[in-house]
């Protein structure tokens, strides 16, 4: 089992509507997440961090569900600025690689 | 917050050519560093990551090298280019403890 897993989408999903999508993570150690955003041709950026008790910054939702092992992005009412890469991060200190593990990422597409 | 600053945001090198990356990072002391590769559509690849000046991990065993001569400058280097060497060329950087990771606006590399 891969130790960071995502569903590589594409996810084709009309505008206005709520989207979300998991990502699942085997090491049970795990201690932080966190969600970025890629466009195309452009560098990750930080989307939100996940907190324990879950955590909402506008339209965005993240939720981590540790007896199950995941994290998961919520969007309402997107938009079609929202189409992009959504990748998760795990960090598990004292994991190789300074602990940080990315998955391949999630293709949203907004359509008009 | 800390600021990230990579250049060139684009460069064509011929096959056996050299390479040299450059990478600061200002608005934080003593970060972690570190170098990805992400080839067209795929997911990031960890090259290489520091935790101090003279401090390297390789991830991948490759014809690149990284360097860091200060503590807020990480290079990577390569004395022969090859054709697998093209990809998109990301620094980052992160804090201590879980903080997230930041990123630079990448180099896009194509050798020829």
């Amino acid at each position: 089992r891969k130790e960071v897993e995502q569903d590589p989408g594409p996810f084709n999903v009309p505008e206005g509507a709520t989207v979300a999508f998991n990502c699942t993570y085997s090491n049970s150690a795990s201690q932080s997440f966190f969600w970025y955003r890629q466009d195309c041709r452009k560098e990750p950026k930080l989307l939100m961090s996940v907190y324990s008790s879950g955590n909402e910054d506008g339209r965005f939702t993240a939720q981590l569900n540790r007896a199950s092992q995941y994290i998961s992005l919520l969007i309402r009412d997107s938009k079609l600025s929202d189409s992009a890469t959504y990748l998760c991060v795990v960090n598990r200190p004292g994991g190789g690689a300074d602990g940080l593990t990315f998955g391949k990422g999630t293709h949203l597409i907004i359509q008009p | 917050s800390q600021t990230i600053h990579q250049w060139p945001a684009t460069l064509v090198q011929p096959v056996g050519s050299p390479l040299s990356l450059e990478c600061t990072v200002e608005g934080t002391s003593n970060p972690n560093l570190y170098w990805y590769r992400q080839a067209a559509g795929r997911g990031l690849q960890l090259l290489f990551y520091s935790v101090g000046i003279g401090q390297i991990s390789s991830e991948v065993p490759q014809n690149l090298s990284a360097s860091r001569p200060q503590d807020r400058q990480f290079i990577l280097s390569s004395k022969k280019l090859l054709l697998s060497d093209s990809g998109f060329y990301l620094c980052a950087s992160r804090g201590q403890g879980s903080s997230p990771l930041h990123f630079g606006n990448g180099t896009r590399l194509t050798v020829t």
